[in-house]
């Protein structure tokens, strides 16, 4: 079974600059999350989608941040402007979610894109 | 607010010791606690915990849940040099459909040869 896939693996850019990142989840994941891992740090969850709905984005900052999976599949992440402490690692992760009246939410994560801000 | 602390931040042990990391949570509307285990990529699952009192195993490694407590333990026996990586600790909320994680910020365990 193939994992969570993410891509860019590495990205540089400058303060101000735009940067998107692309996931794809494992197949048949109903779930899907974004994490922002600043070193040192756990990851801390930015958006989750349930299919093509936002369930829960209370801590993303929506004045740079925005995200989407509009078929319910893969989804992007966008920063614009980026800022200095935007720099983290930023995580994608899926799970299988409800099935039938059973919810199953071991999450199972991408290897990450690492964003650097100068 | 939602909150998870671990302890210990780091450690040093050698191959073959026995190691104990613990994690205490605060959380509404606990659902499940989850142990990951971070190497130089993703978080890689190893255990979710639900029910108290019942330890999960997997090899070397076990873990155990306190519901009345709040904590949870992660132990690993006769530790090897690929056990080294940083261990999160994770819990999720019920009652809904919102159920991210909310993180610790790991113990970053070393083991020297």
């Amino acid at each position: 079974e193939a994992g969570v896939a993410q891509s860019p693996r590495y990205k540089i850019i400058e303060k101000r600059q735009s940067v998107a990142f692309w996931c794809n989840p494992i197949s048949g994941h109903a779930t899907l999350y974004w994490y922002q891992q600043i070193l040192g740090q756990g990851p801390k969850l930015l958006i989750q989608f349930q299919n093509n709905g936002v369930v829960d984005d209370s801590q993303l900052p929506k004045d740079r941040f925005s995200a989407e999976r509009l078929k319910g599949v893969d989804s992007t992440l966008k920063i614009q402007p980026a800022k200095l402490e935007d720099s983290a690692v930023y995580l994608c992760a899926s799970s299988l979610g409800w099935v039938g009246v059973t919810q199953y939410n071991e999450q199972f994560f991408g290897p990450g894109t690492r964003l650097t801000v100068l | 607010e939602d909150k998870v602390v671990q302890s210990p931040l780091s450690l040093v042990v050698h191959e073959g010791d026995t190691v104990t990391l613990n994690c205490s949570y605060e959380v509404t509307n606990f659902r499940s606690l989850l142990w990951y285990k971070q190497e130089k990529k993703a978080p890689t699952f190893l255990f979710m915990l639900t029910s108290s009192g019942i330890e999960k195993k997997s090899g070397r490694l076990s873990s155990i849940l306190d519901k009345k407590e709040l904590f949870s333990i992660l132990n690993i026996t006769a530790t090897q040099t690929g056990d080294s990586a940083i261990y999160l600790c994770a819990v999720s909320r019920g009652g809904g459909g919102a159920d991210g994680l909310t993180f610790g910020k790991g113990t970053h365990l070393i083991i020297q040869p």
